[in-house]
């Protein structure tokens, strides 16, 4: 049981470029999140998904997309990466209440 | 939008003191209140996990209560350690949504 996993874990774009974050978990959990976090501030909801085939826009979402094909998986897209979305990156997982949280994925935009 | 604050913003005390995080939340109609630890370059890890109808949680030397009618949390950590050192983070839950404090860094000295 791997819990919520995150691919890359580091990653160095130049403005311009795209890229997409993965987030896996295997514990059936129909709730996904992606947030991001800088210093100073928290962490901060991007999107968020309630179920396989659905999405949702949460607090900060521009300039990200997202898409949950599979129940076990939740894709983060960046189309044109800027510097201002350089931060950490995590991941999270709903069982009832509670959410279970991936390692996080640094991104550095040059 | 839920607004969550944290204060102090960081704490140094020295080995066995006892430890006072405090946590507020500007809407009251919440589903639960968790706390997490976030080592430095690390994922978050749930601590405690406070439904909306307790007043209180307890897990071995972390006890956290829950006042919604004031909109406030308090953790506390008995007998402080050097391991105890990290960022705590409140998260107040409004449907399946989290709202997360800036954090509170402790450096516990030995």
């Amino acid at each position: 049981n791997a819990g919520v996993t995150q691919t890359p874990k580091f990653r160095v774009l130049k403005t311009g470029q795209s890229m997409t974050l993965l987030c896996a978990q295997d514990m059936n959990h129909e709730y996904m999140y992606w947030y991001r976090q800088d210093p100073g501030m928290g962490l901060r909801l991007i999107h968020y998904s309630v179920g396989e085939g659905t999405t949702a826009k949460g607090e900060v979402p521009d300039g990200y997309n997202v898409s949950r094909l599979k129940k076990q998986n939740f894709l983060l897209g960046l189309e044109s990466a800027a510097p201002s979305q350089t931060s950490v990156y995590f991941c999270a997982s709903n069982r009832g209440r509670e959410q279970y949280f991936g390692p996080g994925t640094r991104l550095t935009v040059t | 939008k839920q607004e969550v604050t944290q204060i102090p913003a960081a704490l140094s005390v020295p080995e066995g003191e006892n430890l006072v995080l405090n946590c507020s939340f500007t809407d009251s109609a919440i589903y639960n209140l968790q706390w997490f630890r976030q080592d430095p370059g690390k994922g978050l890890t749930s601590l405690l996990l406070i439904q909306s109808s307790q007043r209180e949680q307890t897990s071995g030397r972390l006890n956290a209560s829950l006042d919604k009618s004031s909109g406030r949390s308090t953790l506390y950590i008995a007998a402080s350690q050097p391991g105890d050192s990290a960022t705590y983070l409140c998260a107040v839950a409004n449907d399946y949504k989290l709202s997360f404090g800036a954090g509170t860094t402790v450096t516990v000295r030995a």
